[in-house]
């Protein structure tokens, strides 16, 4: 166990509609970061944020968007879902500073119909 | 620009038989290295880390890996492999500066025959 929490840990919905995926990390952890891992894509990173403040972004869609709350739990909002939107989605966590490992959760897999 | 290659998708051993995974780096700066081991239907596990304390690296489940400057390398090892380790394996490099998220590689599945 990593201490990394994710919810839901499945996901069917259809196309067009939005989704909200959840993120706790680590205890004492400042980083989350999110990626997306597909078949075809591979792991790919999507956006991270430190602290409440967002970081870095990586390959992440216009239509998808995320945020850091004060209690330092994330979210991920995928919206106008397409099929190519059905993928793995990981959270990980980190105290956030260089060569800092990451510890990821156990994901949600979406399924959009 | 940070990016990793792993040489071979699929992986496979005797049980027993030395485990050799392949990772070479592309890095702009000193690198710090990962190795994670993906079982199915789970999360991504950290076997070990790479931040230029020390070039031979041991990890978690008997796991090693050595990072050669010379040869952008940092193969990942083990003496005798189980059943157990019958897993998708990946290896990354972190991002520089502020923006430290991971470039993972394709990844190799090992599989371990009896």
């Amino acid at each position: 166990d990593s201490g990394v929490t994710q919810t839901p840990k499945h996901l069917i919905t259809a196309t067009g509609q939005r989704v909200t995926l959840r993120c706790s990390p680590r205890s004492g952890d400042l980083s989350v970061y999110w990626y997306q891992q597909s078949l075809d894509q591979g792991l790919q990173f999507l956006i991270q944020y430190y602290n409440g403040e967002e970081r870095a972004k990586g390959n992440i869609l216009e239509r998808f968007s995320a945020q850091q709350f004060p209690d330092l739990h994330s979210e991920l909002n995928l919206s106008s879902l397409e099929l190519g939107d059905s993928a793995l989605y990981f959270c990980a966590s980190s105290v956030g500073t260089s060569g800092a490992p990451q510890y990821f959760g156990p994901g949600t897999r979406l399924l959009v119909l | 620009a940070q990016s990793v290659t792993q040489l071979g998708s699929h992986v496979s051993v005797s049980e027993g038989a030395l485990v050799l995974l392949r990772c070479n780096y592309s890095s702009s700066v000193p690198p710090y290295l990962f190795w994670y081991v993906q079982y199915p239907n789970q999360g991504l596990q950290l076997l070990l880390k790479y931040t230029s304390a020390a070039t031979l690296v041991k990890g978690i489940n008997g796991f090693e890996a050595e990072f050669k400057k010379s040869e952008t390398s940092f193969h990942l090892t083990k003496p005798s492999a189980h059943m157990s380790d019958a897993a998708e394996y990946f290896c990354a490099v972190s991002g520089v500066r502020r923006a430290n998220n991971l470039f993972f590689g394709t990844g190799t599945r090992l599989t371990v025959i009896p």
